[in-house]
């Protein structure tokens, strides 16, 4: 079963309006992680944002904030005033909390967001 | 600023021959991964090591592709053969420990492959 679902392949906004990328995940642990990362066309992953499954407060980096429904299994980005450069790949990523053994990312297929000017 | 490095950042070869990778991770970062990520997905992991242990290579094709991590710093992950399929981006993170689900992995430029 696919851990992690992104059902936006592309996403268009105009420059400095926000946009909502879509997260949902499925886990049966109490403890994960979730993690938001940016890709772009050169290829390097940048870790943008996390929420932890216990954080009472949704994640917030600047212009990134994770509108996280525990209920639901959401994991929403939300980026505020859309730059140029904010053109890119955007992975969800679930990490479940086991101790000593494997602690993969598991991915979702991503989301490509063109900011138009 | 601290990063991951990884060499070389393209490679292109022909079917049957041998390709290798290498990653230095972020200096003091015991936990390393190799993930490969197939145009128009996420990336999927490899190889886990821990220090010089490897944690989990349940995903890696054990007949082709080989990962080293001997004094636990870097990183070598090999092919041999490469086959048309191997065509990928690979990328190599690191994480301070394997602690649990807050740990996040911070990833390298990648090293993109293609097989002809």
């Amino acid at each position: 079963a696919q851990k992690i679902t992104q059902t936006q392949p592309g996403m268009f906004v105009q420059e400095k309006e926000a946009v909502t990328l879509d997260c949902t995940y499925d886990t049966s642990d109490q403890s994960y992680g979730l993690f938001w990362y940016k890709q772009p066309s050169s290829g390097e992953m940048i870790f943008l944002i996390y929420q932890g499954s216990y954080d009472e407060q949704n994640a917030t980096e600047g212009r990134y904030s994770l509108n996280f429904q525990k209920a639901r299994k959401s994991a929403n980005l939300v980026i505020s005033a859309s730059q140029l450069g904010d053109s890119a790949m955007y992975f969800c990523a679930m990490r479940e909390g086991s101790q000593g053994g494997s602690e993969k990312l598991v991915f979702g297929k991503g989301t490509k967001l063109t900011v138009n000017p | 600023e601290a990063e991951v490095a990884q060499s070389p950042r393209y490679k292109i070869t022909e079917k049957s021959q041998a390709v290798a990778f290498w990653c230095d991770p972020i200096s003091g970062h015991a936990t390393l991964y190799w993930y490969r990520q197939i145009l128009g997905q996420g990336p999927e992991l490899l190889v886990q090591f821990q220090d010089e242990s490897v944690v989990d290579d349940s995903q890696l094709p054990k007949d082709r592709f080989s990962a080293e991590r001997l004094k636990g710093v870097d990183s070598t992950l090999k092919i041999q053969p490469a086959e048309l399929g191997d065509s990928a981006m690979y990328l190599c993170a690191s994480s301070f420990t394997s602690g649990g689900a807050r740990e996040t992995q911070y990833f390298g430029p990648g090293t993109r492959l293609l097989v002809l």
